[in-house]
């Protein structure tokens, strides 16, 4: 069985500050791919960044990038330059390699981003 | 490019009645997820589908629910007999061929029963 866990129920950040939101996760599975989502008040679930557990080399999207600990099992969002729009829940999520298709979210953050 | 589709964005039903909610996915995208989202919580998966295959149910409730996914058209969610325990957002998402892709979310299907 798979879990998430997300220790910081809210965090804040003045703008063009940086946050790190944290994530641990337990999985069985040889492989497995992490995701941070972001859910702004819409309500709409947009995907944040991806890393595939074999690759050593952390993700990076522009201003977000994760700082992926495979042996701790620590999956952490970092968001440099933050800025309004960054305010909204963030989810990290597990998916294992298997057929299951089951991704396993954590409890959320709310991130709000101060002017 | 349309991204995953779901419809209607808001639903309202009265207690004992049946909700169905409705996902097209992404072109292209053959695997369809179906996940509930409840107050002020994270998503918890429902189901996994693929065209005319129920791949995982194990997060479905074992009555009431049930969820398709045709060879042709959208994928349907019905929730029969509603009761006020099934407010809640209703997310689908979809993913290419390969397991392991990246789930593309839809916008949602808030379910209000009264």
């Amino acid at each position: 069985a798979q879990t998430v866990t997300q220790s910081q129920p809210e965090m804040s950040v003045q703008e063009a500050e940086t946050v790190t939101l944290s994530c641990t996760y337990d999985t069985s599975e040889s492989n497995y791919y992490l995701f941070w989502y972001k859910q702004p008040p819409s309500r709409q679930m947009i995907l944040v960044i991806r890393q595939e557990a074999y690759k050593q080399q952390n993700a990076t999207e522009n201003r977000f990038s994760v700082n992926f600990q495979k042996a701790a099992k620590s999956f952490s969002l970092k968001i440099s330059d933050s800025q309004l729009g960054d305010t909204a829940m963030y989810f990290c999520a597990c998916l294992g390699s298997g057929n299951t298709g089951k991704l396993i979210f954590g409890q959320g953050t709310t991130l709000q981003v101060k002017p | 490019n349309a991204g995953v589709m779901q419809n209607p964005r808001h639903l309202v039903r009265r207690r004992g009645q049946e909700a169905r909610l409705r996902c097209s996915p992404m072109k292209g995208h053959s695997h369809v997820y179906w996940y509930r989202q409840l107050p002020e919580e994270g998503l918890k998966f429902m189901v996994y589908l693929q065209k005319e295959n129920i791949i995982d149910e194990s997060g479905m409730p074992k009555e009431r629910f049930s969820a398709e996914f045709p060879k042709e058209g959208p994928s349907i969610l019905r929730i029969q007999q509603v009761v006020r325990g099934d407010s809640a957002a209703y997310f689908c998402a979809s993913s290419p061929q390969r397991s392991g892709e990246t789930q593309y979310f839809g916008p949602g299907t808030r379910l209000l029963v009264l």
